[in-house]
């Protein structure tokens, strides 16, 4: 069975730092791109980040460039998502997703994880 | 970047109901839009990809239609766990957008 196991989320300061992780089984890890999506309080869903199979690619929302930095360990099976500089728009549910091929343009998602909570508040 | 609308943004619908939401893009995507169902507190599920190809383990019940800015996903006989809220994403190009969703309600 696929899964995706997040961790890491909790409540962090503004201006903190928190590293995501999600554990992936199931499936052959270094064949698919995977992504970070994440829900705030009561809103829709808003994609954050993207990154191939190989991890040389990588794509960010602007909402996020330059402060969070996503990341895999293909021999881990774990896909990271470091975030920097946090603020109180950065609280969510964030949940990581696997896509149905190497990319993740024109490749879609398919699995998602169950999510993990980040909480910005002082 | 692509917007993604849909429409309604709720419904109320009973069950045995055969119900369509629509979702449009700003420009034209091809057939690259999936559909999610998201219960509260829990992840979204895939249900469509490709615009009308049904995931694997999905009931044939859902269906979606449409290519280049239109899209549609219908529900053709509503029951009791379909009510849930209901997520357009296009993956074209980036950024991937969803749209704002539908809240299919009682």
């Amino acid at each position: 069975e696929v899964q995706l196991l997040e961790s890491g989320g909790g409540l962090v300061q503004p201006g903190g730092s928190l590293r995501l992780s999600c554990v992936a089984s199931g499936f052959t890890f270094n064949n698919y791109g995977m992504t970070w999506v994440r829900q705030a309080p009561g809103k829709g869903l808003e994609w954050v980040s993207a990154i191939n199979d190989s991890g040389d690619s990588t794509r960010h929302a602007d909402s996020v460039r330059g402060r969070f930095t996503i990341a895999r360990d293909n021999s881990q099976n774990t896909l990271y998502l470091q975030m920097n500089s946090l603020s109180a728009e950065d609280t969510a549910v964030y949940y990581c997703a696997k896509t149905r091929g190497p990319g993740v343009i024109r490749v879609g998602l398919d699995v998602w994880g169950q999510g993990t909570t980040v909480t910005v508040s002082s | 970047d692509i917007q993604m609308t849909q429409s309604p943004s709720s419904l109320s619908a009973s069950v045995g109901d055969r119900v369509t939401i629509t979702c449009r893009a700003s420009q034209g995507i091809s057939n690259y839009l999936a559909w999610f169902q998201q219960k509260p507190g829990k992840a979204p599920k895939s249900l469509i990809y490709a615009a009308s190809s049904l995931q694997s383990g999905v009931p044939s019940k859902f269906s979606g239609s449409g290519s280049g800015t239109d899209f549609t996903l219908t529900i053709s006989s509503l029951q009791p766990e379909d009510f849930a809220t209901y997520y357009c994403q296009q993956y074209n190009s980036y950024p991937l957008t969803f749209g704002p969703g539908t809240k299919v309600e009682i």
